[in-house]
C-alpha cells in the first residue's frame, strides 16, 4: 500500500540550532511532496514543496531535501526560532491526474527550548 | 486577499444527529478539498469539489456528503454522526489554472458527545 510515514514524533531543539525533519514515503507514483506547518489550533500551514524530478529546494530559511532511491524526504529548518515550534507534516501529492489529492504523515512535533 | 474561511470554528453534536459544515476557498480557487484530522493525526482526504462535483473520494462512508456552489464555496454534511466522527475538519483550496499549492482553512473542531 501507500504510505508517507516520518521517522520521529518529536524533536527537541535549541534556540538557534538548525532542525531537521525526516520522512519516508513508500509509493514511487508522486507527482510531489510537500512539507506543512501546524500550529495549536490552526489549519496546515504551506511551508514549501518539491517536485519529484528535483533532489533540493531551498526556501527562506527552510531546504527540503528529497532522495529518491532511498524514499526519504527532509526538512532542514536553519537557526530555529521559538515561532518554529509547531506539528510538521510531509505530504504527498499524485498530481492532476489523482486531482491532486494529499496523502499525510503522522506528523512531527518540534519543540523550541530557549 | 482573503484565505481560506471556514465556520463554524467549533461544534457540539450528539450522536445520530446531523452536521454541515461551510467553507470559502481563497480567492481564485476554484477547487476545494475537506479532510479530517483526528487528534494527534495527520489530515485524511474526504473528497474534492470541482465545477460543483465531486471528483475524488476518499475512504468514507456516504454519511459524508459535499456540495459545491455556483461562486466555488463547499458544504461538508455528516449524517448519524458517530463519536468516531469527532475530529478537526480542514478545508484546502487551489486553483486550477495556477499552482497545484493547496492552502488550508483554520478547520471546524467538531465533538460529537
Amino acid at each position: 500500500g501507500e504510505s508517507v510515514g516520518l521517522h520521529l514524533p518529536t524533536l527537541s531543539v535549541q534556540e538557534g540550532d538548525n532542525s531537521i525533519i525526516n520522512c519516508a514515503y513508500s509509493n514511487s507514483a508522486s507527482d510531489y511532496f510537500i512539507w506543512y506547518k501546524q500550529e495549536s489550533g490552526k489549519g496546515p500551514q504551506f511551508i514549501i514543496d518539491i517536485r519529484s524530478n528535483m533532489d533540493k529546494r531551498q526556501g527562506q530559511r527552510v531546504t527540503v531535501l528529497l532522495n529518491k532511491t532511498v524514499k526519504h524526504l527532509s526538512l532542514q529548518i536553519a537557526a530555529t526560532q521559538p515561532g518554529d515550534s509547531a506539528v510538521y507534516f510531509c505530504a504527498e501529492n499524485k498530481g492532476k491526474a489523482a486531482g491532486n489529492k494529499l496523502t499525510f504523515g503522522g506528523g512531527t512535533r518540534v519543540l523550541v527550548k530557549p | 486577499d482573503a484565505g481560506v474561511t471556514q465556520s463554524p470554528t467549533h461544534l457540539i453534536k450528539t450522536r445520530g444527529q446531523q452536521v454541515t459544515l461551510r467553507c470559502s476557498p481563497k480567492s481564485g480557487h476554484d477547487t476545494v478539498s475537506w479532510y479530517q484530522q483526528a487528534l494527534g493525526q495527520g489530515p485524511q482526504f474526504i473528497f474534492q469539489y470541482y465545477e460543483e462535483e465531486e471528483r475524488q473520494r476518499g475512504n468514507f462512508p456516504d454519511r459524508f456528503s459535499g456540495h459545491q456552489f455556483p461562486n466555488y464555496s463547499s458544504e461538508l454534511n455528516v449524517n448519524a454522526l458517530l463519536l468516531g466522527d469527532s475530529a478537526l475538519y480542514l478545508c484546502a483550496s487551489y486553483g486550477t489554472g495556477g499552482t497545484d499549492t493547496q492552502y488550508f482553512g483554520p478547520g471546524t473542531r467538531l465533538t460529537v458527545l
